[in-house]
């Protein structure tokens, strides 16, 4: 079973700030990543999907990128805002069609 | 389109009762999963079906669930008899299949919070 790591797994950061979450994953051999979103009680939201040949995708003030060798990923949000403040999960799909979820990481966003 | 469409959103059934869970997939999606949400396990991959066949059910947990789709267009996830420890909410997601496309972008329904007492 491929593992996916999500650190931290709670990050509380004041309104304005820059922020990192960090995601990994053991075999380098995937199809795309996905990042979504879940507020609580919710379902999940897709923010950013990157193909295995791109290094990064974009969307507002959020922004992705991969590693494929080093087996990373990173989403950074940009002038943080309390609304930003949910789990954030990372999702990595093989060429067999599954689709395995990391820990995610609980956003807190003070105001 | 109305998106990934689950019913019913919340179940509280008592234990050992049949639960049968349902989920709509975007029209066009040739791919189909279902996933538990815990918080001591967060999101587990139970089954998925491609092209209403299923491809892979190592996910699922015990002999009690089952998971069909006899059509494109539906889908269900049996537990027969429930158990408290079931408890979770219950996830369905589509996307267009590997090599079927270039957008595999996947969604997700709003879920489905059982509750067995």
């Amino acid at each position: 079973k491929q593992e996916v790591t999500q650190i931290p797994a709670a990050l509380s950061v004041p309104e304005g700030e820059n922020l990192v979450l960090n995601c990994s994953f053991t075999d380098s051999a995937i199809y795309n990543l996905q990042w979504f979103r879940q507020d609580p009680g919710k379902g999940l939201t897709s923010l950013l999907l990157i193909q295995s040949s791109q290094r990064e995708q974009t969307s507002g003030r959020l922004n992705a990128s991969l590693d494929k060798s080093s087996g990373r990923s990173t989403l950074y949000i940009a002038a943080s805002q309390p609304g930003d403040s949910a789990t954030y999960l990372c999702a990595v799909r093989f060429p067999g069609n599954q689709f395995y979820f990391g820990t995610g990481t609980s956003l807190t966003v003070i105001p | 389109d109305a998106g990934v469409i689950q019913s019913p959103r919340h179940e509280v059934t008592e234990m050992g009762q049949e639960v049968t869970l349902r989920c709509k997939p975007i029209s066009g999606h040739n791919s189909l999963f279902w996933y538990r949400q815990t918080m001591m396990r967060g999101l587990e991959l139970l089954i998925y079906f491609n092209n209403n066949v299923p491809i892979d059910d190592s996910g699922m947990p015990e002999d009690r669930f089952s998971a069909k789709m006899p059509n494109a267009s539906f889908s269900t996830l049996k537990i027969q008899p429930s158990e408290p420890r079931d408890s979770a909410v219950y996830f369905c997601a589509s996307s267009l299949a590997i090599g079927q496309g270039s957008n595999t972008e996947a969604f997700f329904g709003q879920g489905t919070r059982l509750t067995v007492v």
